[in-house]
């Protein structure tokens, strides 16, 4: 049963870093890659990046100078790191499994919701 | 960046209505889109893929198709549970985009 698990810390501060993780199971991320979908408040869905099976990494320009994903296969967990918070980075942070070069995102996490307020 | 434009941006049908969502492309990005449905508090649950391809588990009323650089999402009979908000994504080329949804609802 392919699951994925996001947990991070709630609140930050602008111009901290935010470090997400997403714990998965029921597939190796040396066969599929995973990538991070954010929604922030009150808007769509944007795609941030995804970290391929062979370990090779794709990010969106927007946030690329401040966006980082990792992975730690042993423990089945990827990365997310974003420095530089401001405010509109608020939002809902997904992580989501590639299930395929024609079936991107076909299992998702719940979400974790970050605030970044002073 | 590849621009994708949903219409409508909200819509309401009753029950048994047959629904159309359109997601065009501002360039040639073959069949690589795919259909997400959102609903409050639930991660997106993928609806189809390369363009017309039906996800795992979503029911026969759902249907995806493609005219060109346009793409549409067609409900038979809309059921209550089929109000959600739908997104288009295109993965031809980085970065990937999102349309900004459709929010269909019951009138």
């Amino acid at each position: 049963q392919v699951q994925l698990e996001e947990s991070g810390p709630g609140l930050m501060q602008p111009s901290e870093t935010l470090s997400l993780t997403c714990t998965v199971s029921g597939f190796s991320l040396t066969s599929n890659g995973v990538g991070w979908v954010r929604q922030p408040l009150g808007k769509g869905l944007v795609w941030m990046g995804t970290i391929w099976a062979g370990g090779s990494t794709n990010y969106n320009s927007a946030v690329q100078s401040r966006l980082s994903i990792s992975r730690d296969t042993s423990k089945s967990q990827v990365f997310l790191k974003m420095n530089s918070l401001q405010p509109e980075d608020t939002g809902t942070y997904y992580c989501a499994r590639q299930g395929g070069l024609r079936r991107p995102f076909d299992y998702w996490g719940q979400g974790v919701m970050v605030t970044v307020s002073s | 960046d590849i621009q994708l434009t949903q219409s409508p941006s909200s819509m309401s049908a009753s029950l048994g209505d047959r629904v159309s969502l359109t997601c065009q492309s501002s360039q040639g990005i073959g069949n690589y889109l795919s259909w997400y449905q959102h609903k409050p508090g639930k991660p997106p649950k993928p609806m189809i893929y390369y363009a017309t391809n039906l996800a795992d588990g979503v029911p026969s009323r759902f249907s995806g198709s493609r005219s060109g650089s346009d793409y549409s999402l067609t409900i038979s009979s809309l059921e209550s549970e089929d109000t959600a908000i739908y997104y288009c994504l295109q993965y031809d080329e980085y970065p990937w985009t999102f349309g900004g949804g459709t929010k269909l609802e019951l009138k």
